[in-house]
């Protein structure tokens, strides 16, 4: 099956600072979908991007899809606390008919007030 | 509106014994998925329905696991019996538009077998 590697797999900053990572595929996917793990909850969608090159912003969160849409980035700007957590990336993977999500590893954020 | 609602948060049993777990999906949400998080393996995608009929099991690591949805508004997870390396965090997810998400999460189950 189609895989995601993200990285880093963890960053320590402190409040303040900007944050960047990134999801890439080692296939072409049409969907990029970012979403954020608060411990001991479930994940919960951040943004979604459907259209190469697409800049789609949330707040302080912006993410992209890559024009060769194998990759897509996740930047947040002025972190603050509450933006700990782990950052998964997904994208839809179609085998034997069947359509599902996949998950990347994630990027466990830490920030330090 | 609720959520996904799982039960229980968290379930500690001694290896062999039967474990199930239970999910509600959002109301008029048609696909449900089970998904289990390890540290080695990260969210894997065990099960999913639609309209409460199995469509891609492949995910079940084993013969131990199985799953049904009797009802929209309901689905069990079973492992029978349990081993120290099912120990784990399930979740449940639904959604109204497939697989390609936007998935709306529970709170998960943390498994921890003995």
């Amino acid at each position: 099956g189609q895989q995601l590697n993200q990285s880093p797999q963890s960053m320590f900053i402190q409040e303040g600072e900007d944050v960047s990572m990134n999801c890439t595929s080692s296939s072409i996917f049409n969907t990029w979908l970012w979403y954020k793990q608060e411990p001991g909850e479930g994940p919960v969608l951040l943004i979604a991007l459907y259209k190469a090159g697409e800049l789609t912003s949330n707040g302080r969160l912006t993410a992209q899809f890559g024009i060769t849409r194998k990759d897509s980035f996740l930047n947040i700007s002025a972190s603050i606390p509450s933006d700990v957590g782990i950052y998964f990336c997904a994208g839809p993977e179609t085998q034997g008919g069947s359509e599902k999500l996949v998950f990347g590893k994630g990027t466990k954020l830490t920030v330090n007030p | 509106d609720a959520g996904v609602i799982q039960s229980p948060r968290h379930e500690v049993t001694e290896m062999g014994q039967e474990v199930t777990l239970r999910c509600k999906p959002i109301s008029g949400h048609d696909y449900l998925f089970w998904y289990r998080q390890t540290m080695m393996r990260g969210l894997e995608l065990l099960i999913y329905f639609n309209n409460n009929v199995p469509i891609d099991d492949s995910g079940m690591p084993e013969d131990r696991f199985s799953a049904k949805m009797p009802n929209a508004s309901f689905s069990t997870l079973k492992i029978q019996p349990s081993e120290p390396r099912d120990s784990a965090v399930y979740f449940c997810a639904s959604s109204f538009s497939g697989g390609l998400g936007p998935l709306h999460f529970g709170n998960g189950t943390r498994l921890t077998v003995t």
